[in-house]
């Protein structure tokens, strides 16, 4: 069984460059999710899709973020212009689409901003 | 809104019982999960109640009030291996997940 593959699972970079993190579901979840992680704290929801619909935005998800699942398989995150704030583990779930079943995360990708 | 609440830290020794209480206040309740994160790991899912109650899983067991809003998870035979983050979560509607803060369990030996 495969599991939540994330890409890649560190991401270091400049203050005000744009960074776009990959995630592969589990291939017969159709839900997916998006969490944000900063130390000490759990995750906090960004966004989440039913197939390619993207149907629920945090409002933490300012428009400098932006996610895609295009095909209802993989999904994307991209963040422009970043922000020392903005650093944080980024974290993907998926699950299927029967009521109640857990959400599976991957490992996350670590963002630094410098 | 949703708000969750749980201790920051317990300790324990190997061998003995802890439990990890959660009070919960939500706008919508569709259940209560409890996930398992190690330093450095994804969240691993361990218990979910959707009605008031025990479940029971090997060594994990989750309890739920709906009328107390409030929930614990019970870790019984702890090992050194529990040393970790557990996170109650409630679900937002039927999709996403509101988790607390966590709280990080060191386990002695």
């Amino acid at each position: 069984d495969t599991g939540v593959s994330q890409d890649p699972r560190h991401k270091i970079t400049k203050r005000g460059q744009n960074v776009t993190f990959r995630c592969d579901p589990i291939s017969e979840h159709n839900r997916l999710y998006w969490y944000r992680q900063t130390l000490g704290q759990g995750p906090e929801f960004l966004t989440y899709f039913q197939n390619e619909a993207q149907l629920e935005k945090s409002r933490l998800l300012s428009d400098r973020f932006s996610a895609e699942r295009p095909k209802g398989s993989f999904s994307t995150l991209e963040i422009q212009r970043t922000e020392q704030g903005d650093s944080a583990m980024y974290l993907c779930a998926s699950s299927s689409g029967q009521n109640n079943q857990p959400q599976h995360f991957g490992d996350g990708t670590r963002l630094s901003i410098l | 809104g949703q708000s969750l609440e749980q201790p920051s830290e317990v300790t324990a020794v190997e061998g003995a019982i802890v439990q990890i209480n959660c009070t919960y206040q939500t706008s919508g309740f569709y259940g209560l999960s409890w996930y398992q994160q190690h330093d450095g790991g994804a969240p691993t899912f361990l218990s979910y109640n959707g009605l008031d109650g025990l479940e029971e899983t090997g060594r994990f067991s989750s309890f739920l009030s709906r009328s107390d809003s409030y929930g614990y998870l019970l870790l019984q035979e702890l090992q050194m291996k529990d040393s970790a983050s557990y996170f109650c979560a409630v679900r937002r509607g039927r999709r996403a997940l509101t988790f607390g803060s966590g709280t990080r369990l060191q386990v002695q030996p």
